[in-house]
């Protein structure tokens, strides 16, 4: 059974602080694992896709990285719009429709 | 931007009610996702749709729900007799054709069952 596991639960930053968030999974075989922001109330909005294994990819103040066994999701300097949750999520091999599996998230707060 | 949308925001309905919660998916997508969120739970797949059938399906989606795409353009989700346990967020979610890709979400729709 695929699994991701996200860590810290919650994250309180000072505007400014850099920090990583984590996210470990199992999965037969990865076919993408992708980073998803969600605020309060609202749908999970798209951040990235990760393919393989060191492969990175960047948008403003968050890059995102993939190792075999886990992601990082790094914060350069975040802002308190950066306040969210995140969620991670892996799509295994087999058939052209996998469902994605999520992490409970990481819940950072980020202070002014 | 292309959106997937979401009708209605918020449903409220009474035990052993039916309930219909209803999705446009973003225009040239063709695969079509419905995704629950239990408060402080994490987001959990019930099912997925493509050439009008259902390819892959979870426990949760046993034979009290059902899904249809009713014409060119919508995306539903039927709960024929609702418990209190199927009070979440419902999120529709589409992506475009070919192995793999983002799914985009929906806004969801918070079900609530009195």
């Amino acid at each position: 059974e695929d699994q991701v596991t996200q860590s810290p639960e919650a994250l309180r930053l000072q505007e400014g602080e850099s920090s990583s968030l984590n996210c470990s999974y199992t999965v037969s075989g990865l076919r993408g694992l992708f980073w998803y922001r969600q605020d309060p109330g609202k749908g999970p909005e798209f951040l990235f896709t990760l393919y393989s294994a060191g492969e990175e990819k960047e948008k403003e103040r968050l890059k995102a990285t993939l190792t075999k066994k886990e992601s990082f999701l790094h914060i350069t300097a975040p802002k308190p719009e950066d306040s969210a949750t995140y969620l991670c999520a892996v799509q295994a091999t087999g058939g052209a429709n996998s469902k994605l599996t999520f992490g409970k998230g990481i819940t950072l707060s980020v202070r002014p | 931007e292309p959106e997937v949308t979401q009708t209605p925001s918020h449903q409220v309905t009474q035990m052993g009610q039916e309930v219909i919660l209803r999705c446009v998916p973003i225009s040239n997508h063709l695969y079509f996702y419905w995704y629950r969120q239990i408060l402080g739970q994490k987001v959990e797949f019930l099912v997925s749709f493509y050439n009008n059938e259902i390819s892959e399906k979870s426990e949760i989606f046993d034979d009290q729900f059902s899904v249809e795409r009713p014409d060119g353009s919508n995306f539903t989700l039927k709960i024929r007799s609702t418990k209190l346990e199927d009070s979440a967020m419902y999120f529709c979610a589409s992506r475009r054709i070919g192995q793999g890709g983002e799914q985009y979400f929906g806004p969801g729709t918070r079900l609530t069952v009195t």
